[in-house]
């Protein structure tokens, strides 16, 4: 099964707008990554979050960290077009690999 | 352009037969991960190596294998191909084991 899992599995927002992704995992982490695809292609990285660290920035992103709940949440503000792409999570247990979610589908909507 | 290689991009094939999608990591990177990602699976792991090691394994199946050679290089053997190994197969490259992933491109295999 999945070590994480992104919700919602769908976003439809428009050009301007915040949106937000969350994950959820079950065992014990290392960090905490997010990777987006746009369609077809690599993932690329966007953060790592330690699982001492609670909150993180990076440009328009926003991601924070609740070890306690198992969850996570990505913040993309001010979204533009070139946003659209998947969203995945990927967890990294101690020493261990990383499991990626089922991710989540943005669409920008201009 | 994440500095990982894959070949080859695209790759057609019947049932029965056996491919070998081959991938380069980043200079330096050790560690070399295999990805299998389908419409209906999601992104699944297959196989992680370091160093020339394998260090574990995910939902592989036993017709999949794959090494990593001395000069880091990976190779992902896919056997007795059926119509459902029809997928991108990733293959992704970092530093350390808890690191930061660089993806290449894809290998995108149709089993017909």
């Amino acid at each position: 099964s999945q070590q994480g899992e992104e919700d919602p599995q769908a976003l439809s927002i428009q050009e301007g707008e915040n949106a937000t992704m969350n994950c959820s995992y079950k065992t014990s982490i290392n960090n905490l990554q997010w990777y987006r695809q746009n369609s077809g292609r690599g993932l690329v990285h966007l953060i790592l979050i330690r699982s001492n660290e609670r909150e993180k920035h990076s440009g328009r992103l926003r991601v924070t960290l609740d070890t306690s709940k198992k969850s996570s949440s990505l913040l993309i503000t001010a979204s533009r077009a070139a946003d659209t792409a998947s969203y995945f999570c990927a967890t990294g247990p101690y020493g261990q690999n990383f499991v990626f979610g089922p991710g989540t589908r943005l669409s920008v909507l201009p | 352009d994440s500095g990982v290689t894959q070949t080859p991009k695209h790759l057609i094939t019947a049932t029965g037969q056996r491919v070998t999608l081959r991938c380069s990591p980043r200079s330096g990177d050790l560690s070399v991960y295999w990805y299998q990602q389908s419409l209906d699976q999601g992104l699944q792991f297959l196989i992680h190596y370091y160093n020339g090691e394998e260090r574990a394994k995910g939902n592989i199946l036993e017709r999949f294998s794959a090494q990593q050679f001395p000069d880091l290089h990976s190779e992902l053997n896919l056997s007795s191909l059926e119509l459902g190994d029809s997928a991108l197969y990733f293959c992704a490259s970092s530093v350390v084991v808890t690191g930061e992933l660089f993806f290449g491109e894809g290998s995108r295999l149709t089993v017909l």
